[in-house]
């Protein structure tokens, strides 16, 4: 069946570095990819998306590539904030499927 | 006013009451979601909703009832709470494709002693 599977966390960060959190997933065709943003006390956000392969999503600094022959779509971000520190939940979608599915998340804490 | 809407924020409840929360959205969605997260498992679907005249079983419904008492609104119940029930519940919503995303409402933290 189709899933997603994040690295586990927490990943801990200082301030400025570089970040990566892997996300690979199991699907059959050609899904749309998410990553998500929860931070303390929200709900989840959309961060980004990709719906075909070597597209990239952008958006606040971060970045993600569909690539379908590894079937990744890993997060980046070139200089993490304090502010950047939350839960990271990769996803993938059907168009007209019945649900999206997501990853288990990943925790972020950035330290100034 | 949010998009997507939860009532209450938080709940403590007694073990054996019921409960409803409630969700509404501005969205014009026709899809809504309920999800429950817990601790280190992510997010796992309780129920879903396509339209007002669909309602379909997610991974984990046991103990969960749900209305959709107009487009707009979509209610998740618990007919009789229990202690393992605690856990931070959220409503969704997409268009009928998925593809833009989901819009998530701030969640509503359930209690149950």
């Amino acid at each position: 069946g189709n899933s997603v599977t994040q690295m586990e966390g927490p990943v801990t960060l200082s301030e400025e570095a570089f970040l990566t959190i892997n996300c690979t997933y199991t699907a059959t065709g050609y899904p749309s990819l998410f990553w998500y943003v929860q931070y303390p006390g929200e709900g989840l956000q959309l961060l980004l998306k990709a719906t075909k392969a070597d597209d990239k999503g952008s958006n606040k600094g971060f970045e993600a590539t569909y690539r379908k022959e590894t079937t990744s779509f890993h997060l980046e971000k070139g200089s993490v904030q304090v502010s950047d520190s939350a839960v990271y939940f990769c996803a993938l979608n059907y168009p007209g499927g019945f649900k999206t599915i997501f990853g288990a998340g990943t925790r972020l804490f950035v330290k100034a | 006013d949010a998009d997507v809407t939860q009532t209450p924020r938080n709940r403590i409840t007694k073990t054996g009451k019921r409960i409803m929360l409630e969700c509404s959205q501005t969205k014009g969605h026709d899809r809504m979601y309920w999800y429950r997260q817990d601790p280190g498992l992510g997010l796992r679907l309780i129920y879903y909703s396509f339209d007002v005249k669909d309602i379909n079983k997610g991974e984990i419904s046991d103990g969960y009832s749900v209305s959709r008492q107009a487009q707009a609104k979509f209610s998740l119940s618990l007919e009789s709470a229990i202690p393992n029930q605690t856990a931070l519940y959220f409503c969704a919503t997409s268009d009928l494709t998925g593809d833009y995303g989901y819009t998530f409402g701030s969640g509503t933290r359930l209690t149950v002693v």
